[in-house]
Order: structure tokens, then sequence, then C-alpha cells
């Protein structure tokens, strides 16, 4: 069966701080990643997503930013953290081209102080 | 960009009652799918039911089921028999059936509603 993982589950990091954020798969091959934010009592916002290796796309124009090195492997990092970067950030993976449904790993708390 | 109601922010049942959650949508396409996902206090979200558009029959898991009105563009899902367990946040999404646009790849949330389950 299909696992996501996600690491760290809770981090806490200074302003102006680097970010790197760790979502892996097991169980499948090629699947569509995506990363999404959740701020408090809203819903999620999607960030970015990924359809392969090294293709990444952007949803919103932002402080962040997304690579995939490895097919199961999805990494958010970002250079300078901003206050308004704290958040709940979920990965999500989905079987492949167009394949509607979206599961979601456990999440990283991320507090920006 | 298609948008997503959920006009009740809290909702509250007794133990193996039953409960409705509400969800509208606002789209012009004809082909989508609709979910419901449940978010509890570990935070991450699980997938609860999904709906295709062009299937008229209200897919049912369960003790979980929905009632699809597409001209209505109304998506409720009903918890029969609540359990304690069935206490989070429940969020319905939209995507839309596209391949290869922006927003055929993004889940669009509502805002989630609040479920409490009293014994």
């Amino acid at each position: 069966s299909q696992t996501i993982h996600q690491w760290p589950a809770t981090l806490v990091q200074p302003v102006g701080s680097p970010l790197s954020l760790e979502c892996t798969v097991e169980g499948t091959s090629n699947p569509n990643l995506y990363w999404y934010r959740q701020a408090a009592g809203r819903g999620l916002q999607l960030l970015f997503y990924s359809v392969g290796i090294g293709q990444i796309s952007s949803e919103v124009p932002q402080n962040l930013s997304a690579s995939r090195p490895q097919d199961r492997q999805f990494i958010l990092s970002s250079k300078k953290l901003l206050l308004s970067d704290s958040g709940f950030y979920l990965c999500a993976w989905s079987p492949g081209a167009n394949q509607e449904t979206q599961y979601f790993g456990p999440g990283t708390r991320l507090l920006v102080l | 960009a298609q948008t997503v109601t959920q006009s009740q922010p809290e909702m509250s049942v007794q133990e193996a009652e039953t409960v409705t959650l509400s969800c509208t949508y606002d789209t012009s396409e004809s082909d989508y799918y609709l979910f419901w996902y449940k978010q509890p206090p570990s935070r991450q979200m699980i997938l609860v039911i999904r709906q295709e558009a062009y299937k008229q029959q209200n897919a049912t898991e369960n003790r979980f089921s929905v009632n699809f009105q597409k001209a209505a563009k109304s998506f409720s899902l009903k918890i029969s028999d609540s359990q304690l367990g069935d206490a989070a946040m429940y969020f319905c999404a939209y995507r839309s059936l596209g391949m290869g646009s922006n927003s055929g790849y993004a889940l669009n949330f509502g805002k989630g509603t609040s479920l409490l389950v009293t014994p």
C-alpha cells in the first residue's frame, strides 16, 4: 500500500532563516505531488504541484519554492522566512495523469517568530 | 476560479444520530469531481467520499453518503449513526476534470465545518 511521509512534524524558525520541508511517497511510482498551505481557520491553498522529476508548477507567487529531485520526493524551501509563512503545510499525492483523488500526508506545523 | 461554500461553521450531533453537512459550489464546468475530507485534531486530511459529476448516483461509503444535486450545485454529506470518532473538521472540495491546466490540478476547498459529537 502507498504511504506518504512528511518531516519535520513541527518546526519553529526565526524570521529570515531558511526552510526545507520534505515529503516522500512510498509504494507507487510517478505520482503527482502537491504542496498545500492551511492558514488558521481556513481551507487549503495549493502552492505547488509536480507531474514528474524536475517539473514544478507554482500556483501562488510567494516567498517559497519547490523541487522534485527524485520521483517520490518533493521538497518545499525558502531562502528567508517571513512571519506570514507560518502555517500548516500539507503534502499530497495522486496516482498519476488525471487521477483525481489526492491523498495527504500528516503535515508540518511551521511557526515563524 | 471555482468557489466552494460551506455555510455551517459548526455543527453538533448526538452519538448514534444523523447529521448533514452542507456544501455549495460555483462552476461553469459540466464535468468535475467533488470530495469530502475529514481533518481530525491530528490535522491529517483524510478522504471521506468522492463523487464524479457525470454520475447521477449518489456516492456512499459505509455510514457516509452524499446528496449530489448537480443543477443546484449542491453536495451535502450525511453521516449516519454518528460516532465520537467522527468529531473533526469536514472540508468540501472541488476539482476540475481538465488535465494540463492550473485549475485541473488544484483542489478548491471550502472553509470547513467543525463537527462536534456529544455522548
